[in-house]
């Protein structure tokens, strides 16, 4: 069974600062997807970004990017220059990979981020 | 494209009732599915459907859930003889299947047994 694991609860970041939020994961697949999800406050949740794992190179999306260590089963997030709409929720995600396609997501329990003026 | 839609955003029912949901997924999606997130945790699967066909359940989906998809358009989620237990906020997301396939999550359902 697949697990995933995001050990801070909450953290804070001051306005334009950069933050690093962990995410490990615990899998025998060897193809699978992997994801960055953000919840704000009383709002729906979308996607970040993603990773596939049969690629070496680090997703990026603007401000967010990604530390993908396959063998350390390790996928962080950072946010750079932080901004108080990044105030939310954050769940990393995984999904197996079943011949492109995605299945159903598997959850962390989140970290919550705060950004301070 | 309006987006995932979800009605009622909230539900109070006492224990033993039924509660049904509704989940309209973005019109060109195919794929169509069910999460429930408690508070102070991730989202967790109950179902999926591929068109009206569902495709998996998980175990936490009871015999007192069923969920339908006729016509492979919207979809329902039916509860019956609620417990508190059963009290949480329940996601619906759609998506296109394929190699880009991404989920686009509703902004819930929230359930309180009372």
């Amino acid at each position: 069974a697949q697990t995933v694991t995001q050990s801070q609860p909450e953290m804070s970041v001051q306005e334009a600062e950069t933050v690093t939020l962990s995410c490990t994961y615990d899998t025998s697949e060897n193809n699978y997807y992997l994801f960055w999800y953000k919840q704000p406050p009383s709002r729906q949740m979308i996607l970040v970004i993603r990773q596939e794992a049969y690629k070496q190179q680090n997703a990026t999306e603007n401000r967010f990017s990604v530390n993908f260590q396959k063998a350390a089963k390790s996928f962080s997030l950072k946010i750079s220059d932080s901004q108080l709409g990044d105030t939310a929720m954050y769940f990393c995600a995984f999904s197996r990979n079943y011949g492109g396609s995605q299945g159903n997501l598997i959850f962390g329990k989140g970290t919550k981020l705060s950004v301070k003026p | 494209d309006t987006g995932v839609s979800q009605n009622p955003r909230h539900k109070i029912t006492k224990r033993g009732q039924n509660v049904t949901f509704r989940c309209d997924p973005i019109s060109e999606h195919n794929r169509l599915y069910w999460y429930r997130q408690t508070l102070g945790q991730g989202p967790e699967f109950l179902t999926y459907f591929q068109n009206e066909a569902q495709l998996e359940k998980s175990r936490l989906l009871s015999d007192r859930f069923s969920a339908e998809r006729p016509k492979g358009s919207f979809s329902t989620l039916e509860i019956q003889r609620t417990e508190q237990g059963d009290s949480a906020m329940y996601l619906c997301a759609s998506s296109l299947a394929g190699v880009k396939e991404t989920q686009y999550f509703g902004p819930g359902t929230r359930l309180l047994v009372l």
